[in-house]
């Protein structure tokens, strides 16, 4: 069984500042992870996801994860956000070997960027 | 063109009621889902078929039940409404081939629900 834990429910931070999403997970088999953002009254949609390779990824909007396997982490970070960055932000991790289909994911992170 | 579409984005009605929400994926996609979004955002699958057969049922009240006319098509109808069942039913899509699905899933924008 696999779980995801997104260590931080909420985080404020001012506009142009960095900011680090934190999103742990526990696996006994290899996995797939993704960071999805829920803009307020509509659906998920994916900002990047870890499939293999080099361990840092980048996503849509400037945003960019690692995948660290000995930490079983993959942190979301953006140097420098804006205002529209606002959202529920989700990481979800899938099983390769078997029922790769099935998604879990985390509480998420409500990331508020203030002026 | 919009690539998973569900209806309607908003239904409210009383309890006891019985109450469908459609959802079309137009990707080629062999697997599709239902998620509940809770008030607190918390997201929960409740089933998934690949290609018209049932594969993914958690412990979902038997009130609950999927149908999949084809694999383009995934409908939930949910009988007896209670209070509880008050959230955001959300449909997705992945691309569901074996052992090519990496799980990156495709929603539709939710349909609100509102028991009163």
């Amino acid at each position: 069984a696999q779980s995801v834990t997104q260590l931080d429910s909420q985080v404020p931070v001012f506009e142009e500042a960095p900011v680090e999403l934190r999103c742990n997970y526990s696996s006994s088999v290899s996995v797939y992870l993704f960071w999805y953002v829920q803009y307020p009254n509509q659906g998920l949609q994916l900002l990047l996801k870890y499939l293999s390779g080099s361990t840092l990824v980048k996503g849509i909007n400037g945003f960019e994860a690692e995948f660290n396997k000995s930490q079983t982490s993959f942190h979301l970070r953006k140097p420098s956000v804006h205002i529209s960055d606002t959202a529920e932000y989700f990481c979800a991790v899938s099983d390769r070997d078997t029922n790769a289909g099935k998604s879990t994911f985390g509480d998420g992170t409500t990331l508020t960027v203030k002026p | 063109d919009t690539a998973v579409s569900q209806t309607p984005k908003y239904l409210v009605t009383q309890m006891g009621n019985d109450k469908s929400i459609k959802c079309e994926q137009n990707l080629g996609h062999d697997t599709m889902y239902w998620y509940k979004q809770d008030s607190k955002k918390f997201l929960k699958i409740m089933f998934s078929y690949n290609n018209k057969e049932l594969i993914i049922n958690e412990t979902v009240p038997n009130r609950f039940s999927p149908k999949s006319p084809d694999k383009a098509h995934l409908n939930l109808h949910i009988n007896s409404l209670e209070l509880g069942d008050s959230a955001v039913y959300f449909c997705a899509s992945s691309w569901g081939g074996q052992g090519a699905d990496t799980g990156e899933l495709f929603f539709g924008e939710g349909s609100r629900l509102t028991v009163l």
